[in-house]
């Protein structure tokens, strides 16, 4: 089975611009949950799709968007590029639903993105 | 709203025992994950708990009290491998995974 794939793997951009971040979860898993991690922080919690819906949100201004499509497959969004957006991105995905394994996250390799 | 605490930093010598704490606030908690990242790797899923008690997996176990909002990762046998940042996710029932800060352990020969 394949794993969690995101594309691209690394992206340099420039402020002001907006940035698509992919995200291919692995087959039959129903959510995607994204991430923004930098240098010695956590993973700060962005959203988490199910079914094609937000299910979950976190704390991040609404430059931050996503999407989910009907093949589980999700996209983020960052638009106004800040020098703060500099991180490595990560998407998990997971079976969905609730309890137990279901909720276990399976995580991509992530887009390191760099604002110049 | 979530939050978790557990130490910044942890240092152990091969072969010894480590036990990463973690501390919890939640509404709706539905259970306790521990994952393991290498410098510049993805996060990968190490044990789960949504019951009070022991689970163990090998050289790793986690444990999980509820009513005391606590849980540990335990690593025996250390070895160098296990160098890396550890960190625990609590899950709610409206299906949300918070991630705490992190623990880096250092494995020392």
């Amino acid at each position: 089975k394949a794993g969690v794939t995101q594309t691209p793997r690394y992206l340099i951009k420039t402020r002001g611009q907006q940035v698509t971040l992919s995200c291919s979860p692995i087959s039959g898993h129903r959510s995607v949950s994204w991430y923004q991690q930098t240098p010695g922080q956590g993973l700060q919690f962005l959203f988490e799709y199910f079914s094609e819906t937000q299910r979950n949100k976190g704390n991040f201004p609404g430059r931050f968007s996503g999407r989910q499509f009907s093949n589980s497959r999700s996209e983020m969004n960052v638009s106004t590029l800040e020098l703060g957006d500099s991180a490595l991105y990560l998407c998990a995905s997971s079976p969905g639903g609730l309890g137990g394994a279901k909720n276990i996250q399976y995580f991509g390799a992530g887009t390191r993105l760099s604002v110049l | 709203g979530q939050s978790l605490e557990q130490p910044s930093e942890v240092t152990a010598v091969e072969g010894a025992i480590v036990q990463i704490n973690c501390t919890y606030q939640t509404s709706g908690f539905y259970g306790l994950s521990w994952y393991q990242q290498h410098d510049g790797g993805a996060p990968t899923f190490l044990s789960y708990n949504a019951l009070d008690g022991l689970e163990e997996t090998g050289r790793f176990s986690s444990f999980l009290s509820r009513s005391d909002s606590y849980g540990y990762l335990l690593l025996q046998e250390l070895q160098m491998k296990d160098s890396a940042s550890y960190f625990c996710a609590v899950c709610t029932n409206a299906g949300k995974s918070t991630f705490g800060d992190g623990t880096t352990l250092t494995v020392k020969p």
